[in-house]
């Protein structure tokens, strides 16, 4: 089974900390993709990365930023965290191959920032 | 601008019952339609997909219908059951070129709540 894991369920920052927030996949998989979740907006991408030290902008990436330094693990990093970037972080990845539409999940982070 | 819409935001039905969550996209370059399942505390899996080439699949209870004329797709669970209430979102999908690598991605839906009561 694929299996993508978020380095916290929970987190709680002060306004103007910086943020880590890690993700690590299993599966050799060429793409990771961060998201966030709020509530009436669905899920938003951030950024995403379809190769080691690449990446692309999302719909949302003001505010957020991103390292993939290997294949496995990618990180969104908040620069500043501000209270309007509590939510939940959902990491995902997806093989590059043909066909490969499909993205697993990790089960998130939920970020709150006072 | 949000390119796929959809309906309802929240569902209730009783066991036994259909549920139908409807989307829509405006897109034509879509080319992958899936549909996401999401229980409370886990991220969203993958529950069944679709291609524009077809007009309906069905997985055991789930199937989805697709009207590529209408831009439109739902997706109807049959003998709707308490363990079915979840959060589903609609997605579709393109592949995008960047830098000479093929990627895919997913916009999604704003989701639909569901709760199926006994």
């Amino acid at each position: 089974d694929v299996k993508v894991t978020q380095s916290s369920r929970y987190l709680v920052k002060r306004t103007g900390e910086k943020v880590f927030l890690e993700c690590v996949q299993d599966m050799d998989h060429e793409n990771m993709f961060w998201y966030r979740q709020d509530p009436g907006l669905g899920l938003r991408l951030i950024y995403f990365s379809y190769d080691v030290k690449m990446k692309e902008k999302g719909d949302i990436p003001e505010g957020y930023s991103v390292s993939r330094e290997k294949k496995e693990r990618f990180s969104l990093i908040l620069e500043s965290a501000s209270t309007n970037q509590t939510s939940m972080y959902l990491c995902a990845s997806s093989s590059g191959g043909h066909e490969s539409y499909e993205q697993y999940f990790g089960p998130g982070t939920r970020l709150t920032v006072t | 601008q949000q390119q796929v819409k959809q309906s309802p935001q929240s569902l209730i039905v009783q066991k036994g019952g259909i549920s139908i969550i409807n989307c829509a996209y405006e897109n034509t370059a879509f080319d992958y339609f899936p549909w996401y399942q999401q229980f409370p505390g886990k991220g969203p899996a993958l529950l069944i997909a679709i291609r524009p080439d077809v007009s309906e699949k069905k997985e055991g209870r789930f199937t989805i219908s697709f009207n590529k004329s209408a831009k439109q797709f739902s997706l109807h669970i049959m003998d709707s059951q308490p363990g079915d209430s979840a959060t589903y979102f609609c997605a579709a999908s393109t592949k995008g070129w960047y830098s000479g690598a093929g990627s895919y991605q997913l916009t999604f839906g704003k989701g639909t709540k569901l709760s199926v009561i006994p």
